[in-house]
């Protein structure tokens, strides 16, 4: 497809679990992102890819959470030993260099 | 005081009628001034991008940016139903391929 692609599309996990969520960039973005969208809220910015650069961290909330870029497309955002205020939809958006941002349509993650 | 303020609504109106959407943010550096919208269960998508102060019109949409004030608004004339939607501000002190600041956004609909 030409789009942001997200998966799982819905995750649900015990508390005290990891889970990964991918996001497959459109094809050719030099630039990736990651948000999350609690319920009711806006869009909280946690994670910034560009090209070759040292990725922009400043919003991942705790060590818990990583995020790695492998040759430059695919991005896997990982969520070590998951607490309940983890639960929110986990957007993946990519962009070329100075153009729009491209969303997916999310990963809502269920914490139990 | 948020970086960002958006009243979340809910905002009801006929279709037909003009509808105004508005932002305000505290921080000077914001250069770049987007609004989103976004469908339940859906990715949000760019509907305006603009950079100075001042309007930028689309078809139905209007976009206007008021600097000195820090607020920016906009408009949707001749709603219709499918316009229902969240619409969230945006906010970069850099470009729209960067770290983006979203507001919380408001939810539109626009009753037949």
């Amino acid at each position: 497809g030409a789009g942001v692609s997200q998966s799982p599309s819905n995750k649900v996990t015990e508390k005290g679990k990891d889970v990964e969520l991918r996001c497959d960039p459109i094809s050719g973005h030099t630039a990736l992102y990651w948000y999350r969208q609690s319920l009711g809220q806006g869009l909280e910015f946690l994670i910034y890819f560009q090209g070759n650069s040292a990725p922009d961290k400043s919003g991942l909330p705790s060590d818990r959470f990583s995020a790695e870029r492998t040759g430059g497309s695919v991005s896997t955002l990982t969520i070590q030993r998951t607490q309940q205020e983890d639960s929110a939809v986990y957007l993946c958006a990519s962009s070329s260099d100075l153009g729009a941002q491209h969303f997916g349509d999310g990963t809502r993650l269920s914490i139990l | 005081q948020k970086e960002v303020e958006q009243d979340p609504g809910p905002l009801s109106v006929p279709e037909g009628a003009i509808v105004s959407l508005n932002c305000t943010y505290s921080n000077s550096a914001f250069q770049y001034f987007m609004w989103y919208r976004q469908y339940s269960r859906k990715g949000p998508e760019l509907l305006m991008y603009t950079y100075s102060s001042g309007n930028k019109e689309d078809g139905r949409f209007t976009a206007q940016v008021d600097k000195s004030s820090k607020y920016i608004s906009l408009f949707i004339r001749d709603s219709q139903p499918s316009d229902s939607a969240t619409y969230l501000c945006a906010f970069s002190p850099y470009s729209s391929a960067s770290k983006i600041i979203f507001g919380s956004g408001t939810r539109l609909s626009i009753r037949p």
